[in-house]
């Protein structure tokens, strides 16, 4: 079964400063990762994805993550922060198989301090 | 760019009523997905679907649920007799291919139950 593990509930950061989320999944073949962020009492916005190719993906908003197989982990960075950023943060794994659902990790909330 | 549309955005209902959540997909979109997020909490998937049929079902979708896709453009997400821990938001999602990388995420449907 797919699962997903984001190990921090809850990260502060500076403004200005960089940041980091961690994401752990497991799946047995290989899988399609996804960041999400989502603004209080708002919908899903896709930061971005991977399913192939480049293990450095390039997304919205100035975030980046990197696909790690060896360490079945797909953290996602951002340089710099901004006071904006300030949300939830889910990874999801989806699949081809599993009638493609996505399974999504418990979140990991972003406070930026001015 | 096309989305995914649900209504409502809000509803409130008593408890033991039933409530249709709708959802039009992206138009040549083929397997479409309900999730849930309780306050607070992660996304969890509910159901797919797909050529008329449930494809996958969670542990959660138990018989007080239902889907249904009644024409060409809408795909419904109906609880028969709702109950306090249903509330939550509700997010339909559509892919055009099984497997496809990325779903499409609607907006979403806060339901409270009183």
């Amino acid at each position: 079964a797919q699962s997903v593990t984001q190990p921090d509930i809850h990260i502060t950061v500076s403004e200005g400063a960089s940041l980091e989320l961690r994401c752990n999944y497991s799946y047995g073949a290989t899988p399609y990762l996804f960041w999400y962020v989502q603004s209080p009492g708002q919908g899903l916005q896709l930061l971005l994805k991977y399913f192939s190719g480049d293990t450095l993906v390039q997304g919205i908003k100035g975030f980046e993550a990197e696909f790690k197989r060896s360490q079945s982990s797909f953290n996602l960075r951002k340089p710099s922060v901004h006071w904006s950023d300030a949300a939830e943060y889910f990874c999801a794994v989806g699949s081809y198989t599993n009638a493609g659902k996505s399974t999504f990790g418990d979140g990991t909330t972003l406070t930026v301090k001015p | 760019e096309p989305e995914v549309t649900q209504t409502p955005s809000h509803q409130v209902t008593q408890m033991g009523q039933e409530v249709i959540l709708r959802c039009v997909p992206i138009s040549n979109h083929l397997y479409f997905y309900w999730y849930r997020q309780i306050l607070g909490q992660k996304v969890e998937f509910l159901v797919s679907f797909y050529n008329n049929e449930i494809s996958e079902k969670s542990e959660i979708f138990d018989d007080q649920f239902s889907v249904e896709r009644p024409d060409g453009s809408n795909f419904t997400l109906k609880i028969r007799s709702t109950k306090l821990e249903d509330s939550a938001m509700y997010f339909c999602a559509s892919t055009h291919l099984q497997g496809e990388e990325t779903q499409y995420f609607g907006p979403g449907t806060r339901l409270l139950v009183l």
